[in-house]
Formats: C-alpha cells, structure tokens, sequence
C-alpha cells in the first residue's frame, strides 16, 4: 500500500511530440504528489507537484493529469524537446518528511 | 547551480577508511535529509533531521553516522564502508510548515568502496 507504480521504464519520444509518465498508487491517505527531473551526475529537481483537490496543474510545457477516483496521476510534457531527455520519478507523501518515489522513468527526446 | 552544496562530488574510500560527506543550505530549511541512490533507482531515505534533532532513521546500518552541527550544514560520518555502499549520497533540505513541503537536492556525492 506504500507503493507507487511508475510506468513505462523507459519511453523515446520524437521531438515536439508528447512524453507521458504514468503512476498509480494505492494508499488514499497520500496528499501531495511531486515529480522529480534528474539529469546525469544530478540530483532530483522538483519538477511540479500536485495535490489531490486538484485534477490538473500546468507549468509551462509540463502539466500533471490526476484522477483521484481511480488513483492514477500523469506527467504530460508536451513539445518535448532534447534537452528534457533525463530521468522522471513521480512520489507521493504522507507525512512531512518521507516522500515514496516511483521507480524512474528514462526518457529520451529524439532530435 | 542547486541550493544544496554537497562536497565532496567524489569520493573513493578503502574499507577501513573513515571519511566523511558534507551538505550545506542557505535557504532556512530547517529539515534536512540523507538519501541513497543506486544506478537506475530511486532515492533512499536514510536519515531526517528536524530542527536539528535526528526524527527518522530508516534502520541504517551504524557504519554510516549522521551529525547535524548547526541549521544549515548536515554530515555523514562513514567508517568501515562496505562494497555495496558505494553508491550516490544526496542531501536534501524543506522548510518545516502546514502540510507537506518540497524538498529540495543536491548533486550528491558519488561514493566508491573498494
């Protein structure tokens, strides 16, 4: 139940098509919901985060999709571009200091 | 650049040596976390601090030591390192408020074991 499910492992995308991440998770009790972008030699940067009164959160190119019903949320980049080629790890949490991460997706933008 | 100076970026250790990583923020976070990350996984938590008092270990082995002197720097003191203990050491840091707040990482350190 502490779970989140992260899908696919790895995606290639054309660029300036659309890169979608998807998650799923199971404990309801979780309320808030970042993604993660880390590049080579990198740590984690915080993408964007969500909530689960929000359905939909939009920052620039990136916009997460949730569906608190069926407990799945989604990380759409669109106009993907080379420079977004890196690793996503979508993350749920609970409690303050403990975040329950995915296990990665590699994405990788074709020029 | 990240907020999260972690030093050093590198770090080759034999088994019975004793070293130790550094994490600094300027930020005001005043909670601050270690994580382990292998190749191709997701990060680990090890340890948090809050108000520089040690709140979580996630039953870390007692051959990694953590140390938090003051609200910006946090230590990982290492002594008698395994093999599979190299891995990617990262620091993180959130503010402590309402709900929960983001944290954010450094670069890490990148650890080898011989």
């Amino acid at each position: 139940q502490q779970q989140v499910k992260q899908s696919p492992q790895s995606l290639i995308v054309q660029k300036g098509g659309i890169s979608i991440i998807n998650c799923a998770y199971e404990n309801t009790a979780f309320d808030y919901f970042p993604w993660y972008q880390q590049f080579p030699g990198k740590g984690p940067a915080l993408l964007i985060a969500i909530r689960p009164d929000v359905s939909e959160k939009k920052e620039g190119r990136f916009t997460i999709s949730f569906n608190k019903s069926a407990k799945q949320f989604s990380l759409h980049i669109m106009d993907s571009q080379p420079g977004d080629s890196a690793t996503y790890f979508c993350a749920a949490s609970m409690s303050p200091h403990k975040i329950i991460f995915g296990k990665g997706t590699r994405l990788h933008i074709l020029p | 650049d990240t907020e999260v100076t972690q030093t050093p970026k590198h770090l080759v250790m034999g088994m019975t040596n004793k070293k130790s990583l550094k994490c600094e923020q300027h930020m005001g976070h005043r909670a601050m976390y270690w994580y382990k990350q292998k190749a191709k996984k997701p990060p680990e938590l090890m340890f948090v601090y809050s108000y520089e008092k040690l709140s979580i270990n996630e039953s870390v082995p007692s051959r990694f030591s953590p140390e938090c002197p003051n609200s910006s720097l946090l230590n990982l003191h290492l002594h008698a390192l395994q093999p599979e203990d190299s891995a990617l050491y990262l620091c993180a840091s959130s503010p402590i408020g309402t709900g929960i707040q983001p944290q954010h990482f450094g670069d890490g350190t990148r650890l080898s074991i011989l």
